[in-house]
């Protein structure tokens, strides 16, 4: 079955601590982006990439690090610098070649505490 | 700037009622126009897709049509079911800012017995 895959779903960490949220896609998308969910309200884009090897900041990246060295693989470290870093975290991908749908992930939902 | 603008929520309705969700969008160029939906603690799903202006996008008995004239993508299901209890959120994409996709803030709709 082709999806993207999250994990752990529920990650629990002590401040001060750098946490790694894996991704991994298999349906050969060229584009995967990383979003922040809080409660109640929509996403907001932390960062993402287009191609292997090169990604660009959303509108959130302050705090968060990312990775692209594969094309099915996107993981997200957050960062001690993040100063709010508790909430629900979505990995999605797209097609790329002028197909914008995205599919996402399960979430990760990360607490910090 | 491009953006997404939908009715804010709760919509409460009851079983076998008539949906509508509100969508409008600014944007630069002929975007891509998506619903998504998300059941409580998942990720989203791609529920329509509709690419150019007068088209119609359904799925599941949901429907959309992409209006150039109004700026608008309204969401319409004729007879809501209490699965369809969900948080529903209007996006665009392919616009001038290529990959990314805007989302709006989602609508959260309720569907009692």
């Amino acid at each position: 079955d082709g999806g993207i895959t999250q994990s752990p779903k529920y990650l629990f960490r002590k401040e001060g601590q750098n946490v790694t949220l894996s991704c991994e896609q298999n349906l050969n998308h060229d584009a995967m982006y990383w979003y922040r969910q809080d409660p109640g309200q929509g996403l907001r884009l932390i960062y993402y990439s287009q191609i292997v090897n090169d990604f660009q900041k959303g509108d959130i990246a302050e705090g968060y690090s990312v990775s692209r060295e594969k094309k099915e693989s996107f993981p997200l470290t957050v960062t001690s610098a993040q100063k709010n870093p508790t909430a629900f975290y979505l990995c999605a991908s797209s097609p790329g070649n002028g197909v914008y749908e995205q599919y996402f992930g399960p979430g990760t939902r990360l607490t910090v505490t | 700037g491009d953006s997404v603008t939908q009715m804010e929520g709760p919509v409460t309705l009851s079983e076998e009622a008539f949906l509508t969700i509100n969508c409008t969008y600014t944007a630069t160029g002929y975007p891509s126009l998506f619903w998504y939906v998300q059941y409580p603690g998942e990720g989203l799903q791609l529920l329509l897709k509709a690419t150019k202006a007068d088209d119609k996008g359904s799925n599941k008995g949901f429907e959309a049509t992409y209006r150039k004239e109004t700026t608008s993508f309204h969401l319409e299901k004729g007879s809501v079911q209490v699965s369809d209890s969900a948080v529903y959120f209007c996006a665009l994409s392919g616009y001038t800012g290529g990959f990314k996709t805007i989302f709006g803030a989602g609508t959260r709709l309720f569907v009692k017995a």
